[in-house]
Parts: structure tokens; sequence; C-alpha cells
């Protein structure tokens, strides 16, 4: 079983719609981290957590300790929300979900 | 303050012949990593370093050497390339995570240097 599990693998919305994306992970962690990666490669960090929500912009990320999961929430989803979204959590090391692709339509 | 910095972006390696990866940061972080992204896959993390000094195997180390002689620089050797090790890769570093502290604690990557062996 992979440390860092993620749900869905592929999720394709209408633009507007909410999206879920769902991370578990298996290790104790300091903290985790949501990702986002384009089309051409390049990652950035959209969320550090530790502990509760945090929300940037349509953006939302809730983690629970106790129940060793996460989520990421896009609400008024848009075609450039489109990307490979990817959750990765600190243990002794970093390791990475394998990532959910998320495709938004118009 | 340039963030982190990969160099080669792109490079096309014969069976067998050797190369570097590098690797800077400009923000004195601790932590560096570095990562292989086969199409349509995850992140596999082959080698990582938490300080000047000290590196560890990750997940696929094998056909790989890291060295960390300064806190800026984390290159990644391949010796002997094969096939196989035709990916993108991706260096990282973050910081210290520091309890309770709101922002700072943040990955940040390369662009990616994309290898070929043929």
């Amino acid at each position: 079983k992979n440390e860092v599990e993620q749900s869905p693998q592929n999720l394709t919305a209408q633009e507007g719609e909410f999206i879920t994306i769902n991370c578990s992970y298996s290790v104790g962690i300091s903290a985790l981290h949501w990702l986002q990666q384009h089309p051409g490669g390049g990652i950035v960090s959209l969320f550090m957590l530790s502990s509760g929500k945090k929300k940037h912009g349509r953006l939302i990320a809730t983690i629970n300790i106790q129940e060793k999961h996460s989520s990421l929430h896009i609400t008024a989803s848009h075609p450039r929300d489109s990307a490979v979204y990817i959750c990765a959590v600190n243990g002794n090391k970093l390791v990475f979900g394998a990532g959910t692709i998320l495709r938004v339509k118009s | 303050n340039a963030g982190v910095t990969q160099t080669p972006k792109f490079r096309i390696l014969k069976i067998g012949q050797s190369m570097t990866l590098q690797c800077t940061q400009d923000m004195n972080h601790n932590y560096m990593y570095w990562y292989r992204q086969d199409p349509g896959m995850g992140l596999k993390l082959i080698y990582y370093s938490v300080g000047a000094g000290i590196t560890d195997k990750g997940e696929v180390p094998n056909g790989y050497n890291v060295s960390r002689s300064t806190t800026e620089d984390f290159p990644l050797r391949l010796e002997l390339a094969a096939p196989s090790q035709t990916s993108v890769y991706f260096c990282a570093s973050m910081p210290l995570i520091i309890a309770g502290l709101s922002s700072g604690n943040t990955i940040y990557f390369g662009e990616g240097s994309w290898l070929t062996v043929v």
C-alpha cells in the first residue's frame, strides 16, 4: 500500500462546478502539502497544512490529523484550473501521491 | 532571490555516458530533494538531504549519486546512463518546518530537466 493515496485519479468537470480531491496517508506527518502541476511540467505549492483549514481565492484545503485525511476543494471551477493536483506529506521524508488529473470543460 | 535553479533543462545522453544535473537554491533551505517523473506517473524520490553533509536514499536511488557539500547545492550524478533513466527530473527544496508558522513552510521546485538516454 502506498503511503499517500489520492482520489480520484482522473476528474472531468464542467466550468462552475465544485470540485473535491482527496488525500489519505498512512504515516505520521508534520505537514501536508497540496501542489499543482501544469502541462509543461512546472510544479507550484498551493498550500501547506498541519491542522485545520486554509483558503486562498477559490481554493480551500482541509486536513483531519486524526483521520489522516486531507481534501482540496475548488469552488466555481474554471478551465484554467485544469492541471494535475498532487498531495505530499512530510514524514521523515517528503512523499508524494500519484496526483489527480483535473480537466475543467467550458 | 532566484528560488531553485536546475540545469540543464534538456539533455540527450548515449547509453553508458555520465552526467550531472545541477540544483542550486538561494533560500538557505535545509531540505533538498531529487525526484524523477516518468510519463503519466507521479513523482518518485531518488535522493534527499536534510542539510549540508547529509544525504539519504529515496525510493529509486539505483544508478544515481548525490552530494551536499554546501547548503545551496545538491547535484545529482548519473553514472553509466541507461534507457530506463529517461525521465523528467525535478529538484525541490524546503525549509525546516516550523510548527505553528502559517507561511514560509513551502516547497519550491526547479523547472525540471528533461533527460533522454538513447
